[in-house]
């Protein structure tokens, strides 16, 4: 119940396209959903970020869509670019206290120039 | 802008041996957190603390794990006797009052 089950594992699109990636989760007291980006030999980079409360949340090209009853999540980059190529994990959390993040398997995003 | 450091960024160790990660989380922050990566794969939560306790930890995290707050500055990782499965990259993660977690570099973990 513990898990966030993200897809797909690889993904090409080419430069200006959009790139849309998924992810779901069982556990209903989470509340708390970050989408981290991570470069090869890097640590993870938080990205955007969406609480339950709003169905969407958009910050520049990245856009989370939210849908809280059928408890899935999406990341869409709009207009990628080769410099978002990288993996992407999707998590989730509990806001209250020292709360780990759970995290999808990851999706490696490459954007052909 | 503050950031979460790590050292060192690699280790290579024998099997059976000791090793102390080490960490300086963004200063202000009271939440910290050691997650690991094994190549390929997914970033696994290993522990969290708080408060100067530790206030979850996963399974992976047994009793050769340890992790400490020994000053103001410093979040440690210690691995008591290291077995090749715990070749991975270990991150170290801080959090203030927000639930952001920043994520330091890492460090590369190689068991000979």
């Amino acid at each position: 119940q513990q898990q966030v089950k993200q897809s797909p594992q690889s993904l090409i699109v080419q430069k200006g396209g959009i790139s849309i990636i998924n992810c779901a989760y069982e556990n209903t007291a989470f509340d708390y959903f970050p989408w981290y980006q991570q470069f090869p030999g890097k640590g993870p980079a938080l990205l955007i970020a969406i609480r339950p409360d709003v169905s969407e949340k958009k910050e520049g090209r990245f856009t989370i869509s939210f849908n809280k009853s059928a408890k899935q999540f999406s990341l869409h980059i709009m207009d990628s670019q080769p410099g978002d190529s990288a993996t992407y994990f999707c998590a989730a959390s509990m806001i209250q206290g020292a709360q780990k993040l759970v995290f999808g398997q990851g999706t490696r995003l490459t954007i052909n120039p | 802008e503050p950031e979460v450091t790590q050292t060192p960024s690699h280790q290579v160790t024998q099997m059976g041996q000791e090793v102390i990660l080490r960490c300086v989380p963004i200063s202000n922050h009271l939440y910290f957190y050691w997650y690991r990566q094994i190549l390929g794969q997914k970033v696994e939560f290993l522990v969290s603390f708080y408060n100067n306790e530790i206030s979850e930890k996963s399974e992976i995290f047994d009793d050769q794990f340890s992790v400490e707050r020994p000053d103001g500055s410093n979040f440690t990782l210690k691995i008591r006797s290291t077995k090749l499965e715990d070749s991975a990259m270990y991150f170290c993660a801080s959090s203030g009052s927000s639930e952001t977690q920043y994520f330091g570099p890492g460090t590369r973990l190689l068991v000979l």
